[in-house]
């Protein structure tokens, strides 16, 4: 059990815009500590996505944006590509735990 | 250009012990602090022991506690990973990632390497 929560699958055709929630609680999200998202392709390393709520690292599209409210964060991903299509995990600092802790993960399809 | 590439991984046996080094390159590493990440076979993503640049401060996964000890050597621009009492749920393939952030609290990790495969299995 994750302590951030995250929709097992998502889905999406190409050109569409899909969303992937992060749930947290007040030790973590609530409490005001960034989301980060990574994205990790089939056989890959994770790679940096978005950091600090919804700022993108230099080289990722503009497709990606991320978002924060209260207890929970949102990933979004418009014009949706085949490349797309990997395992998208959103991650915090928890008080509670005093370390970094990850969602279970999302996996994107592009039907 | 950031690099980190682990090595040290392999097959060993439940109650065994598994050093794992990870080499950093492209940056000036002691500004960093660092740390591991795992991931079993088929599941998600762990965070399993931090380190500050200097290597004063250490930070675990209540997992590994007291029994996992992370370090450096900031003269090799090298992380380790001991491993030891090794358990059958520690297999999984370990990421050495740079932390970066304004404080602790809201550190991320920028840089990953490619990953090594431990397994503890008889």
């Amino acid at each position: 059990q994750s302590v951030l929560t995250q929709p097992p699958s998502v889905s999406g055709a190409p050109g569409q815009r899909v969303t992937i929630s992060c749930t947290g609680s007040s030790s973590n999200i609530g409490a005001g500590y960034d989301v980060h998202w990574y994205q990790q392709l089939p056989g890959t390393a994770p790679n940096l996505l978005i950091y600090g709520n919804s700022n993108r690292p230099s080289g990722v599209p503009d497709r990606f944006s991320g978002s924060k409210s209260g207890t929970s964060a949102s990933l979004a991903i418009t014009g949706l590509q085949t490349e797309d299509e990997a395992d998208y995990y959103c991650q915090s600092y928890d008080s509670s735990l005093s370390g970094w802790v990850f969602g279970g993960g999302t996996k994107l399809t592009v039907l | 250009e950031v690099q980190l590439v682990e090595s040290g991984g392999g097959l060993v046996q439940p109650g065994g012990s598994l050093r794992l080094s990870c080499a950093a390159s492209g940056f000036t590493f002691n500004n960093y602090a660092m740390t591991w990440v795992r991931q079993a076979p088929g599941k998600g993503l762990e965070w399993v022991s931090g380190l500050s640049g200097g290597g004063r401060n250490t930070y675990y996964a209540d997992s590994v506690k007291g029994r996992f000890t992370i370090s450096r050597d900031n003269s090799k621009n090298t992380l380790y990973l001991q491993m030891n009492s090794l358990r059958a749920e520690d297999t999984a393939v370990y990421y050495c990632a740079r932390f970066h952030g304004g404080n602790l609290q809201q550190y991320h990790f920028d840089y990953w390497g490619q990953g090594i495969l431990v397994t503890a299995s008889s």
